[in-house]
């Protein structure tokens, strides 16, 4: 079976623009997890969905937003980029979100802010 | 701010030397103790799932302990290879669906 799978890989935008990223789920996973990573920290959260609901929402601006599809997959858009939100962005999959369960992720998208 | 700390921030060994790493967090907030490891140009891969005091988990040389009352887990690697070369993540669940990471102990094994 496919792991979690992230797109696009690399990503170079500039100030104010828009982006949106992509993350398909371990099949039968029905929960999908968002974390940003800027170097030299841990991932930090940012959001989760379940079911197409959002469940959790981390210490983020609004300019992030995330939506989930009936397919499970997921969206996260940020808007008004600014040159901090340079960072490595990890989606994590699980059965159902729960905090007993082991997020699998994906490789990642590096999104970089010129 | 929830804090979860990692020690040491780095550690080289050589080949088949044992090691540890700490994870410290607020024990009131506790629910369940993750452990990573992630390789570079890799994505993190779970370890253990750790969600009792006294929990002990073992996968081939690499085991945790879990100690919620006082707030720590360690991490054991027993004969270091350099295929363990790799950053060990631990994250606290806190509820609300929330994982807090530690910045991680980065872990470099010379042959």
């Amino acid at each position: 079976d496919a792991g979690v799978t992230q797109s696009p890989t690399h990503l170079i935008k500039t100030r104010g623009q828009h982006v949106t990223l992509r993350c398909s789920p371990i099949s039968g996973h029905k929960s999908v997890s968002w974390y940003q990573q800027v170097l030299g920290q841990g991932p930090q959260f940012i959001f989760q969905y379940y079911e197409k609901e959002e469940r959790g929402r981390g210490n983020f601006p609004d300019r992030f937003s995330a939506r989930q599809f009936p397919n499970y997959s997921s969206e996260l858009n940020v808007n008004a980029l600014l040159l901090g939100d340079s960072a490595l962005y990890l989606c994590a999959s699980s059965f159902w979100g729960e905090g007993n369960q082991p997020q699998h992720f994906g490789d990642g998208t590096r999104l970089s802010i010129l | 701010i929830l804090n979860v700390e990692q020690s040491p921030q780095s550690l080289h060994v050589q080949e088949g030397d044992s090691t540890n790493f700490t994870c410290s967090f607020p024990s009131s907030n506790f629910y369940a103790l993750h452990w990573y490891r992630w390789e570079t140009a890799k994505s993190p891969e779970a370890l253990f799932v750790m969600t009792l005091n006294g929990d002990e988990k073992k996968k081939g040389r690499i085991s945790a302990t879990l100690n919620t009352k006082e707030g720590y887990s360690y991490l054991y690697i027993k004969g270091s290879q350099p295929e363990d070369s790799a950053t060990y993540l631990c994250a606290l669940y806190t509820g609300f669906q929330k994982l807090v990471f530690g910045t991680g102990t980065r872990l470099l094994v010379s042959p």
